[in-house]
């Protein structure tokens, strides 16, 4: 059975710093892993998602990287803004053409003006 | 563009009263559909998931039950509330990319 984890829990960082979300797998045999980013009593919004032969996806400030062997996953954040404060979730899909997500718990970022 | 719909957006319900929550897609055809369930301290977990009218699949055995009675509508019910069921239910779409986007979610609190 698939499990996802997420370390920290929750992080807080100063405006204008670098910071990078982890995001760890126990079955390296996904079909493609997704980043979400959750505000408070809101939905979930995508972020990015890699594909299992990709390593890496950018979109803006944001880079995702992928390393299936050893079942990680990292979401680089660059010159974080207070607007960025929210839960990062990652899912992982395993087999191909399942749809079926598995999730972690999520890393609540608070990024203090 | 696609669109996700929920309603409603917060309800609070007595244990034992049905329920009855609705999710349309707007901008798509033929989506898979997903109901999850958020509950405090805990991942988001899969309920259900359709890839076509009439087909669903059940992920967790529980007394909530799914119907997708047209394309692009989906249908999370309940004869009977119990506590347990509070929480935050999400719906969410994805098409031939895997990529799934999700709804606004509903606040569910059973008293």
């Amino acid at each position: 059975k698939q499990e996802v984890t997420q370390i920290p829990a929750a992080l807080s960082v100063p405006e204008g710093e670098n910071l990078v979300l982890n995001c760890s797998f126990t079955d390296s045999a996904i079909y493609n892993l997704q980043w979400f980013r959750q505000d408070p009593g809101k939905g979930l919004t995508s972020l990015l998602l890699i594909q299992s032969s990709q390593r890496e996806q950018t979109s803006g400030r944001l880079n995702a990287s992928l390393d299936k062997s050893s079942g990680r996953s990292t979401l680089y954040i660059a010159a974080s803004q207070p607007g960025d404060s929210a839960t990062y979730l990652c899912a992982v899909e395993s087999g191909a053409g399942s749809y079926q997500l598995t999730f972690g718990k999520g890393t609540k970022l608070s990024v203090i003006p | 563009s696609q669109t996700i719909h929920q309603w409603p957006a917060t309800l609070v319900q007595p244990v034992g009263s049905p329920l009855s929550l609705e999710c349309t897609v707007e901008g798509t055809s033929n989506p898979n559909l997903y109901w999850y369930r958020q509950a405090a301290g805990r991942g988001l977990q899969l309920l259900f998931y359709s890839v076509g009218i009439g087909q669903i699949s059940s992920e967790v055995p529980q007394n909530l039950s799914a119907s997708r009675p047209q394309d692009r509508q989906f249908i999370l019910s309940s004869k009977k509330l119990l506590l347990s069921d509070s929480g935050f239910y999400l719906c969410a779409w994805s098409s031939g990319g895997h990529e799934q986007f999700f709804g606004p979610g509903t606040r569910l609190t059973v008293l």
